[in-house]
């Protein structure tokens, strides 16, 4: 167990909907990742969260948001949902900005 | 430039054996190579990683071997066990310690140890 919690483990939704995952850092972590994992794409670096703040956007599509809160925890908003954003998503903590990651159990999203 | 490649895509091992799974990169900022060990239904788990300054990092039976000239990195599992079986994922970032950082992943191999 890495200390990382997310929820929902599973999310099932219709194409053209908006989700919202969660994400809770281990204790004392103060950077927030999130990936998403297709077989397609494999693992991919979305965007970074540190104390608040963004600090790196990867292949994030316009679509997804996110943001970090006060007390930490993150959410990932998805909306217009497609069949290919059905994939896996991972959120990953660490102490500082460069600090080694460590991931959560994920969310699996299906998009029907 | 921001590609990892590693290879095997699978890899079946007798217990016993050694595993080895390499990675190749471009990018010449890379500065930090972790690897990560994923069972099915499971989040990534960091299992050893290793900067640029060293050529070899050992902790227990995985042992990491860089090679900075050639560009690639790979993990060796030495003394294998049915355990072991999962999917390992190789992965590199740049940045110094302090700035953000992305991990760029390999694809991925997924190991299987015969008992």
């Amino acid at each position: 167990d890495s200390g990382v919690t997310q929820t929902p483990k599973h999310l099932i939704t219709a194409t053209g909907q908006r989700v919202t995952l969660r994400c809770s850092p281990r204790s004392g972590d103060l950077s927030v990742y999130w990936y998403q994992q297709s077989l397609d794409q494999g693992l991919q670096f979305l965007i970074q969260y540190y104390n608040g703040e963004e600090r790196a956007k990867g292949n994030i599509l316009e679509r997804f948001s996110a943001q970090q809160f006060p007390d930490l925890h993150s959410e990932l908003n998805l909306s217009s949902l497609e069949l290919g954003d059905s994939a896996l998503y991972f959120c990953a903590s660490s102490v500082d900005q460069g600090g080694e990651q460590f991931f959560g159990p994920g969310t699996r999203l299906t998009v029907l | 430039q921001q590609q990892v490649k590693q290879s095997p895509q699978s890899l079946i091992v007798q217990k016993g054996g050694i595993s080895i799974i390499n990675c190749a990169y471009e990018n010449t900022a890379f500065d930090y190579f972790p690897w990560y060990q994923q069972f099915p239904g499971k989040g990534p788990a960091l299992l050893i990683a290793i900067r640029p300054d060293v050529s070899e990092k050992k902790e227990g039976r995985f042992t990491i071997s860089f090679n900075k000239s050639a560009k690639q990195f790979s993990l060796h599992i030495m003394d294998s066990q049915p355990g072991d079986s999962a999917t390992y994922f190789c992965a590199a970032s740049d940045g110094r310690r302090g700035s953000a950082r992305q991990l760029t992943f390999g694809s991925g191999t997924q190991l299987t140890v015969l008992p």
